[in-house]
Formats: C-alpha cells, sequence, structure tokens
C-alpha cells in the first residue's frame, strides 16, 4: 500500500544535541513538506522540496535543516541551534497542489 | 499576506449538527480543504471543493463555499463522538514560487458531548 512513513513515533533528545526525523513516501509525490505542530497554534512550515536536489525555507526554518536526496526521502534535522524543539512534526507530500496533501502520523520530539 | 482564520473550539451534543466556519486571503485558491487530525496523529483529508462550485456534499459532510465573502464552512450532519477531532481549514497558494503550497487555519476543537 502506498503511503508515508514517519519515524520514530516517539523521540528523546538532551539539549545541545541534533536529531534527525524520517520521512519516508512511496507515493511518487515530488513535492515534501516538513511542519511544526504547537498546541492552539495550528501548522507552521519549516521546510518544503518541490523537486529532488532543490529544497525552500519555511516560515520557521531558523535552527533546522533538511536533504532530498531521493524523491522518496525528506529527513529534518532538529539542531542544537533550535531553541524550542519540543513539538509535534509531521511530513507530508504531494502530487500537485490540486490534490491536496498526504500526512505522516508525526513524530513527538521532546527535549530532556 | 495569505491568511486563514478558524475559531478554535466548538461543543455539540451528539446528534446534533457541527458547522465549522473558515475565512481566507487568497482570492485565487483554486482548491480549498478540510482535513480532520485525531489525537496524536496525521492529518487526514476529509473533503475538498473547487473554486467554481459553492457546495459539495459527501455522506455527512457538508462544504459551503462564499467566494465574495471569503468564506468555507463544513457542516458534519448527526455529529457523533466518533466526529470529535481538530479540523483544519486550507487553502491553495498561488503565485510565483507558491505552487503546491497550502495555507492552514489554526485549527479547530471539535468537542462533541454524549
Amino acid at each position: 500500500d502506498g503511503g508515508i512513513t514517519q519515524s520514530p513515533k516517539y523521540l528523546f533528545r538532551k539539549e545541545g544535541q541534533n536529531v534527525t526525523l524520517s520521512c519516508e513516501q512511496n507515493l511518487n509525490h515530488d513535492a515534501m513538506y516538513w511542519y511544526r505542530q504547537d498546541p492552539g497554534q495550528g501548522l507552521r512550515l519549516i521546510y518544503y522540496s518541490q523537486i529532488v536536489n532543490d529544497f525552500q525555507k519555511g516560515d520557521i526554518a531558523e535552527g533546522y535543516s533538511v536533504s532530498r536526496e531521493k524523491k522518496e526521502s525528506f529527513p529534518l534535522t532538529v539542531t542544537s541551534a533550535q531553541k524550542n524543539p519540543t513539538a509535534f512534526y509531521l511530513c507530508a507530500s504531494s502530487l500537485d497542489s490540486n490534490y491536496g496533501y498526504t500526512f505522516g502520523s508525526g513524530t513527538r520530539l521532546t527535549v530532556v | 499576506g495569505e491568511d486563514v482564520e478558524q475559531s478554535l473550539f466548538l461543543s455539540v451534543r451528539e446528534g446534533d449538527s457541527s458547522v465549522i466556519n473558515c475565512t481566507y486571503t487568497d482570492s485565487s485558491s483554486t482548491y480549498l480543504y478540510w482535513y480532520k487530525q485525531e489525537p496524536g496523529a496525521g492529518l487526514q483529508l476529509l473533503t475538498y471543493i473547487f473554486s467554481n462550485m459553492d457546495m459539495k456534499q459527501d455522506q455527512r459532510l457538508t462544504v459551503r463555499l462564499n467566494k465574495k465573502d471569503k468564506h468555507l464552512s463544513l457542516r458534519i450532519a448527526d455529529t457523533q463522538t466518533g466526529d470529535s477531532a481538530i479540523y483544519f481549514c486550507a487553502e491553495t497558494l498561488n503565485g510565483s514560487g507558491n505552487t503546491g503550497k497550502l495555507i492552514f487555519g489554526q485549527g479547530t476543537t471539535l468537542q462533541v458531548k454524549p
């Protein structure tokens, strides 16, 4: 079955450490997106990529980095420069804006 | 700038109808969407409406679009406890460099009381 997979579901990180969140899709979608969700704030766009080997900053890119070496994969690294990394992170992909996004099930990151 | 606004909370009794409202700003949006998020999960596409339509019905869901007022609504008939979730409105963002991007509202938490 086609879909988009985020791993792990829960992640704990010590302050000062970098951590990478995985996002893989087998939907043959060109575009992929990373969002951060905090209670009461909806979704905020971190980075997006519309094609392999290219990506753009979203509204809150500071303290994050991404890569898009393969069409299927769009990993997000939360660096130690991100001041408040504890949040729920959602990855999405789309074939075309007219079809909306398909979302993964999310990764909850907690800094301890 | 682009913005999508929703009220944050709605509480209804089981069996009643729920109406969730949304206003958006980009008049060139081609599609508008409603997503549902259950606790601890990702977002699930519920329904969408093309901008040249003013209403779309899909079983218990009715979407109404008022382009003049840039207002979108989602009506859920015979609301059940399983409908308790956060509902997000989203619009496509058009224009140079924005192809394919969706802008989401803050989400409306729907609480269904038995």
